[in-house]
C-alpha cells in the first residue's frame, strides 16, 4: 500500500467546510502537496507547504501541518459543487536523490462529493 | 502560456497497433514526466526527462518507449500493448527535476483503451 495515507471518501453539504486528512511518512525536509482531479481530467495543483511550516492559507484553502503526528489536512471553506473531485495529497523530499528525483509519493485520493 | 497540452484526448488501439502519445509545454520547463493512472488510483511515475535526457525509468516494460525530441515536446510510443495497459496517461512538466522544489504542472491526460 501507499506510504502516504488518506481517507477515501468525504460527503459534505454545499456551504459547509470540508476537511481532508492525510498522513505522510518522511520525517526530514519534505514538500507536501494537495492536488485536485476532476473526472477525466489531469491533476490541478491547489497548494503546497514545506515541512517547516505549520499552516498556509490561500483564499478558501487552509493547509495545516502537524509535524509531530505527520498529519496534513486541507480545509475548504464554503464548499461549492465545483469542489466535487478527488483530492490527492503527495509528498516529495526536499533533497534530491536518485530514488526521489521528481518522484511523488501520492496518497490513494479522497473522493469529495458536495451535495446541494 | 502556463499549459501542458496532450494529444489525443482519447485513443483506442488493438494489441498489434503502434501509436504515439504527445505532450507539449511552452513554459520553458526543462523536466518532463510521464505518469500512468488507473481508475480510482493515484498516478504512478513512468519516466522522467531532464534537459531532454532520460533520467528515470521506473522499470516500465519496453512496449512503452519515451522520446524527448526537444525541450518542449515529449512523446510516448506504444507498441504491442496489453489490455491491462488501458489507463489515463498523464504528462507533467516542471522548471527543473528537483525533488520537492518545483511545482509539477499536469496535462489533461490521454485516455487509452487497449482492446
Amino acid at each position: 500500500g501507499e506510504d502516504v495515507e488518506q481517507s477515501l471518501f468525504l460527503s459534505v453539504r454545499e456551504g459547509d467546510s470540508s476537511v481532508i486528512n492525510c498522513t505522510y511518512t518522511d520525517s526530514s525536509s519534505t514538500y507536501l502537496y494537495w492536488y485536485k482531479q476532476e473526472p477525466g481530467a489531469g491533476l490541478q495543483l491547489l497548494t503546497y507547504i514545506f515541512s517547516n511550516m505549520d499552516m498556509k492559507q490561500d483564499q478558501r484553502l487552509t493547509v495545516l501541518l502537524n509535524k509531530k503526528d505527520k498529519h496534513l489536512s486541507l480545509r475548504i471553506a464554503d464548499t461549492q459543487t465545483g469542489d466535487s473531485a478527488i483530492y490527492f495529497c503527495a509528498e516529495l523530499p526536499e533533497l534530491m536523490t536518485t530514488d526521489s528525483w521528481g518522484k511523488f509519493q501520492f496518497g490513494a485520493g479522497t473522493q469529495v462529493v458536495v451535495t446541494p | 502560456d502556463t499549459e501542458v497540452t496532450q494529444t489525443p484526448k482519447h485513443l483506442v488501439m488493438g494489441m498489434t497497433n503502434k501509436k504515439s502519445l504527445k505532450c507539449e509545454q511552452h513554459m520553458g520547463h526543462r523536466a518532463m514526466y510521464w505518469y500512468k493512472q488507473k481508475a480510482k488510483k493515484p498516478p504512478e511515475l513512468m519516466f522522467v526527462y531532464s534537459y531532454e535526457k532520460l533520467s528515470i525509468n521506473e522499470s516500465v516494460p519496453s512496449r512503452f518507449s519515451p522520446e524527448c525530441p526537444n525541450s518542449s515536446l515529449l512523446n510516448l510510443h506504444l507498441h504491442a500493448l496489453q489490455p491491462e495497459d488501458s489507463a489515463l496517461y498523464l504528462c507533467a512538466s516542471s522548471q527543473e527535476a528537483l525533488a520537492g522544489a518545483d511545482e509539477q504542472f499536469f496535462g489533461p491526460g490521454t485516455r487509452l483503451t487497449v482492446l
